[in-house]
C-alpha cells in the first residue's frame, strides 16, 4: 500500500542554522500539507500546498519557513534560521484532492532537535 | 475560530474490553468533517473514522464506532473489544467543509489521547 515517506527521521541543529525536512508524497496525491508538533501540545496546520504555490498557511508559517516541490515526487519544508522554539514532529501529509471527505495520509514525521 | 479539545491525556483498557475516548470542540459553521486518527508508536497517523456533520448516524468501521452529538459539539470515539495492536495515540480532528474562499483543508487537532491496552 502506497506510503507517505518523510526523510529524516530525527534532525538535530545547532539554532541559527538551515535545515530542509524532506517529503515523499504519494504518487497520484495532488495536495500536500506540513503540520508540526511540538512536544505535549496539539499538532497545528502549517502550510498546504497545490499546483505548485501554496493555497493556506497558518501564522506559523512566518518568512522562515518555505515549502518547494522541487521535482515529481519530494516536497520539503525549509527553515532558514532556525530557532530553540522550532523542535517539534514535523508531519507531511497528502491528499488527492481537498475535498473535506478526503483523507490525508500522513507520513511518519521528522522529529527536529534545535540546540 | 475552530477547536478541538481531547480532555483525557491518558486512557488504559484491559483487553477485549470497550474503551470511549472523548473529544470536544468549538466552531460556528454548520457543515463540517471530524476524524479520529490513530497513530502508533514510531508509526504515522492513520485514518479510524470518519464523520460528516450533516449525517445524524454515527460512524461505525468494524470495532470503532463514534457517538456523534452535533449540539453538544462532541464527538467520541468508541472501541469495542480492544486489542493489543489498538494502543496508540489518538487524535480527533475537525475540517471545515468550506473549502474555497475559507480554509483550505486542513485539519484541527486536538492534543490526543495516549491508549494503553493491558493483556
Amino acid at each position: 500500500e502506497p506510503e507517505v515517506t518523510q526523510t529524516p527521521s530525527h534532525q538535530v541543529t545547532q539554532m541559527g542554522q538551515e535545515v530542509i525536512l524532506r517529503c515523499v508524497p504519494i504518487s497520484n496525491h495532488l495536495y500536500f500539507y506540513w503540520y508540526r508538533q511540538i512536544l505535549g501540545q496539539k499538532v497545528e496546520f502549517l502550510v498546504s500546498f497545490y499546483n505548485n504555490e501554496i493555497s493556506e498557511k497558518s501564522e506559523i508559517f512566518d518568512d522562515q519557513f518555505s515549502v518547494e516541490r522541487p521535482d515529481g515526487s519530494n516536497f520539503t519544508l525549509k527553515i532558514r534560521s532556525t530557532k530553540l522554539e522550532d523542535s517539534a514532529m514535523y508531519f507531511c501529509a497528502s491528499s488527492p484532492s481537498p475535498s473535506s471527505y478526503n483523507e490525508q495520509f500522513f507520513g511518519p514525521g521528522t522529529r527536529l532537535t534545535v540546540l | 475560530a475552530q477547536t478541538v479539545t481531547q480532555s483525557q491525556p491518558e486512557m488504559s483498557v484491559q483487553e477485549a474490553e470497550t474503551v470511549t475516548l472523548s473529544c470536544t470542540y468549538d466552531t460556528s459553521e454548520s457543515d463540517y468533517y471530524l476524524f479520529w486518527y490513530k497513530q502508533p508508536p514510531s508509526r504515522q497517523m492513520i485514518l479510524v473514522i470518519r464523520q460528516e456533520a450533516y449525517k445524524q448516524q454515527n460512524a461505525t468501521e468494524n470495532r470503532f464506532s463514534v457517538n456523534f452529538q452535533k449540539a453538544a459539539k462532541s464527538f467520541s470515539l468508541k472501541i469495542s473489544d480492544s486489542q493489543l495492536g489498538d494502543a496508540a495515540m489518538y487524535f480527533c480532528a475537525y475540517r471545515s467543509a468550506w473549502i474555497y474562499g475559507g480554509s483550505q483543508g486542513n485539519l484541527i487537532f486536538g492534543k490526543g489521547t495516549k491508549l494503553s491496552v493491558k493483556p
